[in-house]
């Protein structure tokens, strides 16, 4: 079974703190993805990657920057938390090629920043 | 770009009552269609998935879906739901040939005795 592992379930941070959200997938897949949950809000791309050291910016961004420096790990960086980055945050990955958007997650990191 | 609507943000049901759920796309071109769930505290998983051939598909724990190219709908169904389907559904949609999945804002959905 393919798992994805994320390093903390709960954080709570104080605003202007650095924040690592740490992501691993054990199944040799080339794309992983970090989205933010938000209720009535759905699923947000924030960063995408479907290489190692490659990185692509998603729907928002905006205060948050990536590393992926080896092909199981995914990283997301808060470099100064906010009050408004409060949320569940979801990482994923799949297979590359074309293709089909099956995707695996984890079970999630809640962040709650103060 | 494709967009992702769900109407209904909770859906209320009894058990062994049968449920939909709606789910509306818009594209351009072709694309694939999946239904992810997601149990309380937990990631999402894939419930099933439209690739291709038969628009009537089945996923795990009894759901199924119906692609419906003409109307551009996806909904899923389940004729009899149990209070363990108690959980949050995401409809998804990818464009054959790009790399991101795009998700509606899910749908609660509610099985009381």
């Amino acid at each position: 079974d393919v798992k994805v592992t994320q390093s903390s379930r709960y954080l709570v941070k104080r605003t202007g703190e650095k924040v690592f959200l740490e992501c691993v997938q054990d199944m040799d897949h080339e794309n992983m993805f970090w989205y933010r949950q938000d209720p009535g809000l759905g699923l947000r791309l924030i960063y995408f990657s479907y290489d190692v050291k490659m990185k692509e910016k998603g729907d928002i961004p905006e205060g948050y920057s990536v590393s992926r420096e080896k092909k199981e790990r995914f990283s997301l960086i808060l470099e100064s938390a906010s009050t408004n980055q409060t949320s569940m945050y979801l990482c994923a990955s799949s297979l590359g090629g074309a293709g089909t958007g099956e995707l695996f997650f984890g079970e999630g990191s809640r962040l709650t920043v103060l | 770009a494709q967009s992702v609507t769900q109407l209904d943000s909770q859906v209320p049901v009894f058990e062994e009552a049968p449920v939909e759920l709606r789910c509306n796309y818009s594209s351009s071109v072709s694309v694939y269609l999946f239904w992810y769930v997601q149990y309380p505290n937990q990631g999402l998983q894939l419930l099933l998935k439209y690739l291709s051939g038969s628009t009537l598909v089945k996923g795990i724990n009894g759901f199924e879906a119906e692609f419906n190219k003409s109307q551009t709908s996806f909904h899923l169904r389940k004729p009899s739901v149990h209070i363990s389907d108690t959980a949050e559904y995401f409809c998804a949609v990818i464009n054959t040939g790009f790399q991101k999945l795009v998700f509606g804002t899910g749908t609660r959905l509610l099985v009381s005795p």
